[in-house]
């Protein structure tokens, strides 16, 4: 079995600041983890995923996420947002070919 | 590289209609997963496809019910539907085997407005 929880439902920073999604995880295996953004009436999109190499993961457009087994977190930061980051962002575990999604964390960026 | 696609993006229906959507997987995929995503959450796995079969289920109803063609792509399908199956339905598409890292490639989804 295995599950997502994603700590925050809604994030609001300024343009310029840091950004800190959080995410919990569980599972059974030893799992396979990633972030995915959605913009407003797309698809989903991949930032980065962790695949039992390098704990600390680089995405796309200066994101990146660090697995912490012993927290069993895989939180998601940007030292700086920019407008185009808000959007919707889901983190995922996969494991024994299924994959389970938070509920998704909503990125507010202000100017 | 066409990655993966769906159609229709929209489509409206009633109340005991039936539905079909379809999808082609991202070149050199062998599996299709389904999810449905309600307004403001995040998507729910429905069923996954491999070689033409149905793989794994989510907890959804026989109502849906899907199919795998031999060049990979599928189709999802919705029986009886009820106002409670309005959503953004993704496809998604991946790898087996050794290049399977969990990694999915998703659609753009088809919207489904039930009335």
């Amino acid at each position: 079995a295995q599950s997502v929880t994603q700590l925050d439902s809604h994030v609001s920073v300024s343009e310029g600041t840091p950004v800190l999604l959080r995410c919990n995880y569980s599972s059974s295996y030893s799992p396979s983890l990633f972030w995915y953004v959605q913009h407003p009436n797309k698809g989903l999109q991949l930032l980065l995923k962790y695949t039992s190499a390098a704990t600390l993961v680089k995405g796309i457009n200066g994101f990146e996420a660090e697995f912490k087994k012993s927290e069993t977190s895989f939180h998601l930061t940007k030292p700086s947002a920019h407008m185009s980051d808000a959007a919707e962002y889901f983190c995922v575990v996969s494991g024994a070919g299924k994959s389970t999604f938070g509920d998704g964390t909503t990125l507010t960026v202000k100017p | 590289d066409a990655g993966v696609t769906q159609s229709p993006t929209h489509l409206i229906k009633t109340r005991g209609q039936q539905v079909t959507l379809r999808c082609s997987p991202k070149s050199g995929h062998d599996t299709v997963s389904w999810y449905q995503q309600a307004l403001g959450q995040g998507p729910q796995f429905i069923f996954q496809y491999y070689e033409e079969e149905e793989r794994q289920r989510g907890n959804f109803p026989d109502r849906f019910s899907g199919h795998q063609f031999p060049n990979y792509s599928s189709e999802l399908n919705v029986n009886a539907l009820l106002l409670g199956d309005s959503a953004l339905y993704l496809c998604a598409s991946g790898q087996t085997g050794a290049l399977n890292t969990g990694e999915l490639f998703f659609g753009e989804g088809s919207r489904l407005t039930v009335l």
